[in-house]
């Protein structure tokens, strides 16, 4: 079983819906990220949480440690949003690294 | 404006050549990283370093080094390129003792 899993895989919405994505995972954690990565392009970080609720523009992340479960949620969506979103979380301890999911790949159709 | 710069965006190379992957950071990061990026396996980590000079195997080191001389270069080496590892290279970046990864735009290799 996988640390980190994200659901759904492959996500279709129209232009406007509001769209949420999921990300469970199954260790103890310092912090959860929430990353953005266009086609052919690098990985821009959305957000990082270790609890509670961040918004930033259209973008609301929520975290709910003791459920160990996170959703990245995007109102009004664009055909801009579309994306992987990629859902890291980074394993207790100093010497932590980062433990990623596989990824959801969002399509926004105009 | 922080950044992390990786010299090349798409690379192809034939197997058995030495390949040398370079990532540059300009915030003064203690921490940096390679990762590789493939479909339906996600971001795996292969190599890090804490500081100048040290390294860590990371869940896929086979068939790749590391070398850190600088603190803001952070160099990956496939010794002898082969087709397996055609995939996408991510470099990142963390100062020491927070949680804030910076990532590079990535690399992506083909090996012909």
């Amino acid at each position: 079983k996988n640390e980190v899993e994200q659901s759904p895989q492959n996500l279709t919405a129209q232009e406007g819906e509001f769209i949420t994505i999921n990300c469970s995972y199954s260790v103890g954690i310092s912090a959860l990220h929430w990353l953005q990565q266009h086609p052919g392009g690098g990985i821009v970080s959305l957000f990082m949480l270790s609890s509670g609720k961040k918004k930033h523009g259209r973008l609301i992340a929520t975290i709910n440690i003791q459920e160990k479960h996170s959703s990245l949620h995007i109102t009004a969506s664009h055909p801009r949003d579309s994306a992987v979103y990629i859902c890291a979380v980074r394993s207790g301890g100093s010497q932590g690294n980062l433990i990623f999911g596989k990824g959801t790949k969002l399509s926004v159709k105009p | 404006d922080v950044k992390v710069t990786q010299s090349s965006r798409y690379l192809v190379k034939r197997t058995g050549e030495k390949v040398f992957l370079e990532c540059v950071q300009d915030m003064d990061h203690e921490n940096m990283f390679w990762y590789r990026q493939d479909p339906g396996l996600g971001l795996r980590l292969i190599y890090f370093s804490y500081d100048v000079k040290m390294k860590e195997k990371g869940d896929i080191p086979e068939g790749y080094s590391v070398s850190r001389e600088k603190k803001e270069r952070f160099s990956l080496i496939l010794e002898s390129a082969s087709t397996n590892q055609t995939s996408m290279y991510l470099c990142a970046s963390r100062e020491q003792g927070t949680d804030g990864y910076t990532f590079g735009s990535g690399t992506r290799l083909t090996v012909v």
